[in-house]
């Protein structure tokens, strides 16, 4: 079974830049979550993909976008990125039922974004 | 609004001793709760999980945590520490069955003395 993999490790961008963050699903997972922790806090939830549309949204702004794609797999998107949006971008997946209600996630090793 | 409150950012225990983590949440509804474990530059590891049933939960590496309705209260415990132990610890409260994702504690730091 292949746990959640997520891709680049590390990655530094620009104030005002764009940046793509990938994550792939645990095998047998339907809905991707993201998750926003910045240094010496728990993790913020971002957003909540299943069956490729967004389903739950946390505090934040519009600039913050996702896509899942049909194999699960799923990215997460900032536009016009901010010295605070350095973090580390954890990726969850898990086994979404009906309306896409997910109770258990399993995550990813993170995504360590430094904005210069 | 829901939230989760570790109220200890440092915990220093020796090796061998006992540990306890506390966990204290506030939720509207029958809450689910997780304990995670991050070791640095790592992503977070399910602990243990309440959903509902026995209050007293058993997880992996001898770890168990009892849901205290009365208290809102989510304490870990372990009754031996190695030193792999030594990692970040997240208390985590969801909706169950919801799309509103998982709120997290700010975390305990557990150092081990040998």
């Amino acid at each position: 079974e292949t746990g959640v993999t997520q891709s680049p490790t590390h990655l530094i961008k620009t104030r005002g830049q764009q940046v793509t963050l990938r994550c792939s699903s645990q095998s047998g997972h339907n809905t991707v979550s993201w998750y926003q922790q910045a240094l010496g806090q728990g993790p913020q939830f971002i957003f909540q993909y299943y069956r490729e549309e967004e389903n739950g949204r946390g505090n934040f702004p519009p600039r913050f976008s996702g896509l899942q794609f049909p194999n699960y797999s799923s990215e997460l998107n900032v536009n016009a990125l901010e010295l605070d949006d350095s973090a580390l971008y954890l990726c969850a997946s898990s086994l979404g039922e009906g309306m896409g209600l997910v109770y258990e996630q399993y995550f990813g090793p993170g995504t360590r974004l430094t904005v210069t | 609004a829901q939230s989760v409150t570790q109220p200890d950012i440092h915990i220093t225990v020796s090796e061998g001793a006992s540990l306890e983590l506390r966990c204290n949440y506030s939720y509207g509804a029958t809450p689910y709760l997780f304990w995670y474990v991050q070791s640095p530059g790592q992503g977070l590891q399910l602990l243990l999980k309440y959903f509902s049933g026995d209050t007293l939960v058993q997880g992996i590496k001898g770890f168990e945590a009892e849901f205290k309705r009365s208290q809102s209260s989510f304490n870990l415990r372990k009754p031996s520490v190695h030193w792999s132990d030594a990692a970040e610890y997240f208390c985590a409260v969801g909706p169950g069955g919801g799309a509103d994702g998982l709120t997290f504690g700010k975390g305990t730091h557990l150092i081990i003395q040998p």
